[in-house]
């Protein structure tokens, strides 16, 4: 089946800093990404999804990702965090039938003054 | 905006209870996933149905757990009897279709206390 693997459980950065998160998924000829977002107490919200095409996907909130096969990585990227963008950060990959979503275990977000 | 509807948020009991809980997915969506995240975890599918059927339950634990949607419009997730283990929040999800370009909604969840 496939997965993906987020490599930092924790990321503590400063507000107006920039940041990564890392996602690395199972190597397939087809591959369907995506990160979603979770804010306390609340469902998941879809970032950004690679399906095909350019690499470098923007999402919202200004949040951006790039699809790299050769690495088969896919880290989420922000050039400057807000206290606001505080969050569970989930990468996820289209199963390999009914299209359900296979999610990492997910990377803390927390921005700071 | 639509948005999915799931209720009760939170739901406290004890082991050995049975336990239900509802989701309203956005109106014309014909996909619904019955996803379940432990603390800490990410989410994991138990159940997804196209319309009123099941597509894929192969993860739910049908000893304990049932779902349906007889409709094929909001649907009922059932746990009984509960175990300890079974804490965790239970999200719904729905999208218009099965597909990779569909994206998937999620409602608020239903945050499950087992004593």
């Amino acid at each position: 089946a496939q997965s993906v693997t987020q490599l930092d459980s924790q990321v503590p950065v400063f507000e107006e800093a920039p940041v990564e998160l890392r996602c690395n998924y199972s190597s397939s000829v087809s591959v369907y990404l995506f990160w979603y977002v979770q804010y306390p107490n609340q469902g998941l919200q879809l970032l950004l999804k690679y399906l095909s095409g350019s690499t470098l996907v923007k999402g919202i909130n200004g949040f951006e990702a790039e699809f790299n096969k050769s690495q088969t990585s896919f880290h989420l990227r922000k050039p400057s965090v807000h206290i606001s963008d505080t969050a569970e950060y989930f990468c996820a990959v289209s199963g390999d039938s009914g299209y359900a979503l296979n999610f990492g275990k997910g990377t803390s977000l927390l921005v700071t003054p | 905006e639509a948005e999915v509807a799931q209720s009760p948020r939170y739901k406290i009991t004890e082991k050995s209870q049975a336990v239900a809980f509802w989701c309203d997915p956005i109106s014309g969506h014909a996909t619904l996933y019955w996803y379940r995240q432990i603390l800490g975890q990410g989410p994991e599918l138990l159940v997804q149905f196209q319309d009123e059927s099941v597509v894929d339950d192969s993860q739910l634990p049908k000893d304990r757990f049932s779902a349906e949607r007889l409709k094929g419009v909001d649907s009922t997730l059932k746990i009984q009897p509960a175990e300890l283990g079974d804490s965790a929040m239970y999200l719904c999800a729905s999208s218009t279709r099965a597909g990779v370009q569909e994206t998937q909604y999620f409602g608020p969840g239903t945050r499950l206390l087992v004593l």
